[in-house]
C-alpha cells in the first residue's frame, strides 16, 4: 500500500489550461509539502501544510493554489499554465514532533511530471 | 537561512570501486543533515541522517557519511558500489528549531556506476 500517492503520474497540457494534481498520504503524518523539481533536478519547496493549515508559502506565482481538505490530502491546482511550469512536482509528508523522533524526515511520492506545450 | 552545495553534478565510477559524493553546507545556526536518494522515475527516499552524537552515520545500502563541523561538510561514501546504486543523490540541511527546520536541498549529484 503506497504511503504517499500522487495522481496523475504524467500530465501533458496546453498553455493557458488549468490542471490539478492530487496527493494522499496514509502514514498519519501531520505535515504535507509540495516540491517542484526542474529539468536540472533542482528541488524547491513550494508549500507546506500542517493539519490543513498553510505554514510555508514560498515565492510561488498565485496561479498555484494548494488545497488541503483534511490532513491526509494536499492537492495542487494550477491556473493559466505556462511553459515554465513544466517540471516534476513531488508531494511529501512528515510527522510532527521532535527531529529525534522522526520529524524532518520526508516521505515522498513518486512525482507527477507536468509538460506544458 | 541554510544553503547546501554539492560540488559534483555527475560522478561516474566503475562497479566495486569506492565513491565519495561531496556536500558542503552553510548555516548561522545548528543544523541537521540528510542524504536522500532518487532512483529513476521515483520519489526521493532517505539514505541517512545526522542529528547529533557520533559524527559518522551509517545508512541503508552500505552508505555512510561523516559530519565535519569545522569544514561544514557532510560527504557521502560507499566502499564498493553496485550497478543498482546508479541514482541521483541529494544532500539536505535544516536548522534545529522553529522556521529554520525547513529542509533545503542541494542541486543533486548523479552517480552512474559503470560495469
Amino acid at each position: 500500500d503506497t504511503a504517499v500517492s500522487q495522481t496523475p503520474k504524467y500530465l501533458v497540457t496546453q498553455m493557458g489550461n488549468d490542471k490539478s494534481i492530487k496527493c494522499e498520504q496514509n502514514l498519519g503524518h501531520d505535515t504535507m509539502y509540495w516540491y517542484k523539481q526542474d529539468s536540472k533536478k533542482f528541488l524547491k519547496i513550494m508549500f507546506s501544510y500542517n493539519n490543513k493549515e498553510l505554514i510555508i508559502n514560498e515565492t510561488v506565482p498565485n496561479r498555484f493554489s494548494p488545497k488541503s481538505p483534511d490532513k491526509a490530502h494536499l492537492n495542487l491546482h494550477i491556473n493559466s499554465l505556462e511553459l515554465g511550469d513544466s517540471a516534476v512536482y513531488f508531494c511529501a509528508s512528515s510527522q510532527d514532533g521532535t527531529v529525534l523522533s522522526g520529524a524532518n524526515v520526508l516521505t515522498f511520492g513518486a512525482g507527477s511530471r507536468l509538460t506544458v506545450l | 537561512a541554510q544553503s547546501v552545495t554539492q560540488l559534483d553534478s555527475q560522478v561516474p565510477v566503475f562497479e566495486e570501486a569506492p565513491v565519495e559524493l561531496r556536500c558542503n553546507y552553510s548555516s548561522s545556526v545548528s543544523v541537521y543533515l540528510f542524504w536522500y536518494v532518487q532512483y529513476p522515475n521515483q520519489g526521493l527516499q532517505l539514505l541517512l541522517k545526522y542529528l547529533s552524537g557520533s559524527t559518522l552515520v551509517k545508512g541503508i545500502n552500505g552508505f555512510e557519511a561523516e559530519f565535519n563541523k569545522s569544514q561544514t561538510s557532510f560527504h557521502l561514501r560507499k566502499p564498493s558500489v553496485h550497478i543498482s546504486d546508479t541514482a541521483e543523490y541529494f544532500c539536505a540541511v535544516s536548522g534545529t528549531s522553529g522556521s529554520a527546520r525547513q529542509l533545503t536541498f542541494g542541486s543533486g549529484t548523479q552517480l552512474t556506476v559503470l560495469p
